[in-house]
């Protein structure tokens, strides 16, 4: 089946810094990314809709200067926390669909932040 | 706005047995697709069945089930003979069939499996 690789699935970073997350669809073209967020034993919360070559389209609350998203190829899409804070730590998860209305949402293993 | 609620936070079964989890939604739209996910400890998002609401028949994946009935908004999933395994958290979602195609999940319902 289809296979989204999202890498790394764990990273501490200190304050301040950058932290980028890579989203990889294995073997299928994915036409449209979603980045989303859980905090514990809640649910997934949709941060933005990246599509291959377009600006992402953010939900709201969402700080596109905090967390730039890039799908710069139908297989590659990026998340980039930047001057990250503690408030920041969470699970980050990137899920991936072909262009086809049917076509099924595969979702990567997840990213857990923690900023120290 | 599209929203899903999830009314139970959290419910438990014993091996074997049957348990239905609740999920209702709200949409204008005639055409959708409804999705039951499954997150275990490992949070990795597994996908359980799939309902489109053009389609009158529930959808059926081995011992998993949906009861969809779209007047009323609402689409549970019945988990029959449940195993030590189905132990996670399950997510209704919906996504619409146009536009970014973005899925919109519900709380949750963690599901407990008691031996």
């Amino acid at each position: 089946g289809a296979v989204v690789s999202q890498h790394p699935s764990r990273v501490i970073c200190k304050s301040g810094t950058s932290v980028k997350i890579e989203c990889r669809s294995l073997d299928f073209q994915a036409t449209t990314m979603f980045w989303y967020r859980q905090f514990p034993k809640q649910s997934l919360m949709l941060m933005a809709t990246s599509n291959e070559g377009s600006k992402a389209t953010y939900e709201q609350g969402v700080e596109k200067d905090k967390f730039l998203i890039n799908h710069a190829s139908l297989t590659l899409s990026t998340l980039t926390v930047t001057s990250a804070h503690p408030e920041d730590s969470s699970f980050y998860i990137c899920s991936a669909r072909g262009d086809r209305a049917s076509s099924p949402l595969h979702f990567g293993n997840g990213t857990r932040l923690t900023v120290t | 706005a599209q929203t899903v609620t999830q009314s139970q936070p959290e419910m438990s079964v014993q091996e074997a047995e049957t348990v239905t989890l609740s999920c209702t939604y709200d949409t204008s739209e005639s055409d959708y697709y409804l999705f039951w996910y499954k997150q275990p400890p490992s949070r990795q998002m597994i996908l359980v069945i799939r309902q489109e609401a053009y389609k009158q028949q529930n959808a059926t994946e081995n011992r998993f089930s949906v009861n969809f009935q779209k007047a009323a908004k609402s689409f549970s999933l019945k988990i029959s003979d449940s195993q030590l395994g189905d132990a996670a958290m399950y997510f209704c979602a919906y996504r619409a069939t146009s536009g970014t195609y973005k899925y919109i999940f519900g709380t949750g319902t963690r599901l407990k499996v008691l031996a």
